[in-house]
């Protein structure tokens, strides 16, 4: 079975700096990653995607993510942080083939800076 | 596309009572998935269907919890009778081929009960 392990439980940025929020993953194959955002009093919202391919993937609201096969990770990024980023990330994983469920880190809340 | 609808957006209710939550999910979406969030144990999946069939409950936590998918603009998801803690904010997920796509979530149900 997958399983994801988000490392950082709260992570506080200045606006303007950059971020790096880790994933690590842990399946057999080669595996589908996510990254979703969840804004306080909302559901939880795609910001990416990997499923093969070119190994770092863009995103919306200006987020990448790079696929480190050998370290069983998928990183999320963004160079520059603004206040609106300040919620809660999710990273996932599904199996590749038949699965049809994604397993769930279990977040890092992001506080941004003026 | 108004995307996952979910209601009620709260719900307080008295233990011992029952509970239903309602889910509409993207239409043309072939799978449909319920999420339980906590502060404890994060997200997780209590069960999903696929074209209206329930194909895992495995993660439904207790009999008291029930969920039907009668066609395919609708499901519930039933609790019966509530207990305090199953207090929680209850999701509804909707995607096409499975989790491999990633999902749509809605906004989420924020249940209490007291």
């Amino acid at each position: 079975a997958q399983s994801v392990t988000q490392p950082d439980i709260h992570i506080t940025v200045s606006e303007g700096a950059s971020l790096e929020l880790r994933c690590n993953y842990s399946y057999g194959a080669t595996p589908y990653l996510f990254w979703y955002v969840q804004s306080p009093g909302q559901g939880l919202q795609l910001l990416l995607k990997y499923f093969s391919g070119d190994t770092l993937v863009q995103g919306i609201k200006g987020f990448e993510a790079e696929f480190k096969r050998s370290q069983s990770s998928f990183n999320l990024r963004k160079p520059s942080v603004h206040w609106s980023d300040a919620a809660e990330y999710f990273c996932a994983v599904g199996a590749s083939g038949s699965a049809r469920q994604l397993t769930f880190g279990s977040g890092t809340q992001l506080t941004v800076l003026p | 596309d108004a995307g996952v609808i979910q209601s009620p957006r709260h719900e307080v209710t008295e233990m011992g009572q029952e509970v239903t939550l309602r889910c509409k999910p993207i239409s043309g979406h072939d799978y449909l998935f319920w999420y339980r969030q906590t502060m404890m144990r994060g997200l997780e999946l209590l069960i999903y269907f696929n074209n209206n069939v329930p194909i895992d409950d495995s993660g439904m936590p207790e009999d008291r919890f029930s969920a039907k998918m009668p066609n395919a603009s609708f499901s519930t998801l039933k609790i019966q009778p509530s207990e305090p803690r199953d207090s929680a904010v209850y999701f509804c997920a909707s995607s096409l081929v499975g989790g491999n796509y990633g999902y749509t979530f809605g906004s989420g149900t924020r249940l209490t009960v007291v």
